[in-house]
């Protein structure tokens, strides 16, 4: 059965530091994975999504997630903050019959 | 083309009304997903759509908990008798059929109160 871990409940950074929300998957099989993020009284939209092709993934906003399998984590970073970059983030891997399986999130906060 | 949309976006009732909630996809998706949220956690799934057809939905949470997608568009999902314990963010979410890799664009949700 697939699961995902979302190490941080919340993380703080300054504005214009690098970004690093963790995220730990299990899968028994080459998973398809995406992060999500939900900004206050907002829908939840994709950020990015990996399926197995480059490791390396680039999303909107600056946002970038590498897979590493023999790590089984799909972390996602940015190298430099933004204020509008406050909000929630879902790691989340589909699982075979197309149910996403979400993480508990991580509250990212910016200190001005 | 809008994304998805849903109605209500808040809902307040009393325990042991019904009530419904309707989403509407993107048009060209046939897939259509229903999840739930509560405050502090990542959605839940409950149920989904591939056309008019209910694929799964062994995780809708009580026999309280229908959906439906008659036409194969539009979707409701329906609560009946509710609980305090239904309150929550419902969400709709809608993909194109046909690739494993296909992303799910979620509407606005609807915050569901029950008092």
């Amino acid at each position: 059965a697939q699961s995902v871990t979302q190490l941080d409940s919340h993380v703080s950074v300054s504005e214009g530091t690098p970004v690093l929300l963790r995220c730990n998957y299990s899968s028994s099989y080459s998973p398809s994975l995406f992060w999500y993020v939900q900004h206050p009284n907002k829908g939840l939209q994709l950020l990015l999504k990996y399926t197995s092709a480059a490791t390396l993934v680039k999303g909107i906003n600056g946002f970038e997630a590498e897979f590493k399998k023999s790590e089984t984590s799909f972390h996602l970073t940015k190298p430099s903050a933004h204020m509008s970059d406050a909000a929630e983030y879902f790691c989340v891997v589909r699982s075979s019959n197309y149910q996403l399986i979400w993480g508990a999130g991580t509250k990212l906060i910016i200190k001005p | 083309d809008t994304g998805v949309s849903q109605n209500p976006r808040h809902k307040i009732t009393k325990r042991g009304q019904n009530v419904t909630f309707r989403c509407d996809p993107i048009s060209e998706h046939n897939r259509l997903y229903w999840y739930r949220q509560t405050l502090g956690q990542g959605p839940e799934f409950l149920t989904y759509f591939q056309n008019e057809a209910q694929l799964e939905k062994s995780r809708l949470l009580s026999d309280r908990f229908s959906a439906e997608r008659p036409k194969g568009s539009f979707s409701t999902l329906e609560i009946q008798r509710t609980e305090q314990g239904d309150s929550a963010m419902y969400l709709c979410a809608s993909s194109p059929a046909g690739s494993a890799t296909d992303t799910q664009y979620f509407g606005p949700g609807t915050r569901l109160t029950v008092l």
